[in-house]
């Protein structure tokens, strides 16, 4: 079973950067693709993007891109989301979640992480 | 982007009810639809993926159907665990959209 480890909580003030970590346990890492997804506060979710850990290819939506980057660490079996320009706005849950191309598909995230609230605040 | 509306947006059932969600594509995606479901303060949880292909693990009294724009979200017989929000999300082209949710209570 893929299990997906997310640091809790943070503050951050805005126009800052956060960089938010997810551990991938239980699977084959560059057999994943690791998507990002965030759901603010009484909302749905927003896909942001993904990385393939095993090329470090990444796709994003069109919304993000010019502020986020995802990474993948093989070494650790880790994946970063890094988020820049931080507003009000973007305080939510962010969720990293693994799709599997050989069995849900690669791009239905099955596992997910249990989510970092990210709180804008100064 | 590909849009997605899910009707009812809310839905009152009861226990044993057979409930019904609907969503609807804004263009054709074949069958690149899946559907979760989520509770408070927890991350969604994945039923349904390819339109109609049950996730392991998930229970039977749930099943997907429909392609190109139309599909359904069906609970054959309401369970107490399953008062939720239910979305779909969409996987055929990127970016990767949900619906809006449909929210079944009590």
């Amino acid at each position: 079973e893929v299990q997906l480890v997310q640091p809790g909580a943070e503050v951050k003030k805005p126009g800052a950067t956060i960089k938010i970590s997810c551990r991938v346990s239980g699977y084959t890492f560059t057999d994943l693709y690791i998507h990002w997804v965030r759901q603010a506060p009484g909302k749905g979710p927003e896909w942001m993007g993904l990385v393939d850990p095993e090329d470090g290819e990444t796709i994003y939506t069109e919304n993000f891109q010019d502020r986020v980057t995802i990474t993948a660490d093989t070494s650790t079996d880790t994946a970063y989301m890094e988020v820049s320009g931080l507003t009000y706005d973007d305080t939510a849950v962010y969720y990293c979640a693994s799709g599997s191309c050989t069995t849900s598909g690669c791009y239905t995230p099955a596992d997910w992480g249990q989510g970092t609230l990210v709180i804008v605040s100064s | 982007a590909i849009q997605l509306t899910q009707s009812p947006s809310s839905l009152s059932a009861s226990v044993g009810d057979r409930v019904t969600i609907t969503c609807r594509a804004s263009q054709g995606i074949s069958s690149g639809l899946a559907w979760y479901q989520q509770k408070p303060g927890k991350a969604p949880n994945l039923l349904i993926y390819e339109a109609s292909n049950l996730e392991s693990g998930v229970s039977s009294r749930f099943s997907g159907s429909g392609s190109g724009t139309d599909f359904t979200l069906t609970i054959s017989s309401l369970q107490p665990e399953d008062f939720a929000t239910y979305y779909c999300q969409q996987f055929y082209s990127f970016p990767v959209t949900f619906g809006p949710g449909t929210k079944v209570d009590i």
